[in-house]
């Protein structure tokens, strides 16, 4: 069926590192991608989208390119900041069906 | 312009009571689709409205029920509250389905039972 597998957390770095979370859906057709975040105490947040293959989404420093070879859409950052502490969340357009959250923590 | 509200942010019921929670959503959005948060289980998609009626459902048993009014604005119900049932309730609005722009979510409400 169609579903959602993200990397499980709790995934810790130090500022300015390189963070990579690993995404991957299996769906029928070709569903529209999304990332999202969640601070802590607030709700979702759209952090960015891609709707078809080859697109590439990205806000904030985050980017993720719509793989459809590999049916992926890893989430990337150059160098993090603290304040990219949360839980991210992959996620596709059935019924907007979520991946299980990577939390990432960016220790100074 | 204003986001998705829900009130209230924070409740708590006690075992077999029923609670209804709403969900306005941002204006010109028609959509609203409602998920159960859980340290457990994460996010789980309870169901979406569209224009009043109901478009999808995820596999909640029938304790679990929405409506969609006119304006759009949307509540859930949950009668027979269970211990298991404490969970952040989350709402989210979208134009048409959420596929093109996103889903704009808002801060959830917090349901505790005891």
């Amino acid at each position: 069926g169609n579903s959602v597998t993200q990397m499980e957390g709790p995934v810790t770095l130090s500022e300015e590192a390189f963070l990579t979370i690993n995404c991957t859906y299996t769906a029928t057709g070709y569903p529209s991608l999304f990332w999202y975040v969640q601070y802590p105490g607030e709700g979702l947040q759209l952090l960015l989208k891609a709707t078809k293959a080859d697109d590439k989404g990205s806000n904030k420093g985050f980017e993720a390119t719509y793989r459809k070879e590999t049916t992926s859409f890893h989430l990337e950052k150059g160098s993090v900041q603290v304040s990219d502490s949360a839980v991210y969340f992959c996620a596709f357009d059935y019924k907007l069906s979520f991946g299980a959250g990577t939390t990432v923590t960016v220790r100074a | 312009k204003a986001g998705v509200t829900q009130t209230p942010r924070y409740l708590i019921k006690t075992r077999g009571q029923q609670v209804t929670l709403s969900c306005s959503p941002i204006s010109g959005h028609r959509s609203v689709s409602w998920y159960q948060q859980t340290p457990g289980q994460g996010l789980q998609f309870l169901f979406e409205y569209f224009s009043e009626t109901q478009r999808n459902k995820g596999n909640f048993p029938g304790r679990f029920s929405g409506r969609q009014f006119s304006n759009s604005r949307s509540e859930m119900n949950v009668s027979t509250l269970e211990l298991g049932d404490s969970a952040l309730y989350l709402c989210a609005s979208s134009r048409r389905g959420g596929e093109d722009y996103g889903y704009t979510f808002g801060s959830g409400t917090r349901l505790t039972v005891v």
